[in-house]
């Protein structure tokens, strides 16, 4: 079955540092991959998608992921962080549904 | 443009009782899907609606869940009855297709549910 891992529970960065969130999954073909953040209190907001194509994406709010099929991976970057970055972030990839992984907390020191 | 609607935003309630939430998508929103997420995981797919038919209900404890999809508008997720392990945050989204797999979900801001 597919899933999808973020080894990550909790990361803390300081404001204007760069950020890597880890995100693996595990399917055969090359799947639908998603990034979402979700802030305390809202629904889920998409930062970027993959289907194909370029392995670097751009995404909303300077945040932009990279495929790595050999490593099985869709890493989350952004160069500066922001104190209004903090939130949980959630990869997930759709092989006929969507499959979370178990998200990732990011707190911003100022 | 209106984003997906929930009420209520919060609900507490003792175990074996009946609670039921409402979603209301964007207008024009084919596909409705209902999330459960339980605290320190990422959210889990209950049911998927296109208009007013299920595709997908695999996951759907369906002893005591149920859901429907009225004129392919707004929709209601029930338990019935409620068990300490279904406290958790039930989260509703639409897409505007028929539920592809490249198709973005918009999510709304969930029901927060306590089963005490």
């Amino acid at each position: 079955a597919q899933s999808v891992t973020q080894p990550d529970i909790h990361i803390t960065v300081s404001e204007g540092a760069s950020l890597e969130l880890r995100c693996n999954y595990s399917y055969g073909a090359t799947p639908y991959l998603f990034w979402y953040v979700q802030s305390p209190g809202q629904g889920l907001q998409l930062l970027l998608k993959y289907f194909s194509g370029d392995t670097l994406v751009q995404g909303i709010k300077g945040f932009e992921a990279e495929f790595k099929r050999s490593q099985s991976s869709f890493n989350l970057r952004k160069p500066s962080v922001h104190w209004s970055d903090a939130a949980e972030y959630f990869c997930a990839s759709d092989q006929g549904n969507l499959i979370f992984g178990k998200g990732t907390k990011l707190s911003v020191k100022p | 443009e209106a984003g997906v609607a929930q009420s209520p935003r919060y609900k507490i309630i003792e175990k074996r009782q009946s609670v039921a939430f409402w979603c209301n998508p964007i207008s024009g929103h084919a596909t409705l899907y209902w999330y459960q997420q339980i605290l320190g995981q990422g959210p889990k797919l209950l049911i998927q609606f296109q208009n007013n038919g299920v595709v997908d209900d695999s996951q759907l404890p369906k002893d005591r869940f149920s859901a429907e999809r009225l004129k392919g508008v707004d929709s209601t997720l029930k338990i019935q009855p409620a068990k300490l392990e279904d406290s958790a945050v039930y989260l509703c989204a639409s897409s505007p297709t028929l539920g592809g797999s490249s198709d973005e979900q918009f999510f709304g801001p969930g029901t927060r549910l306590t089963v005490l």
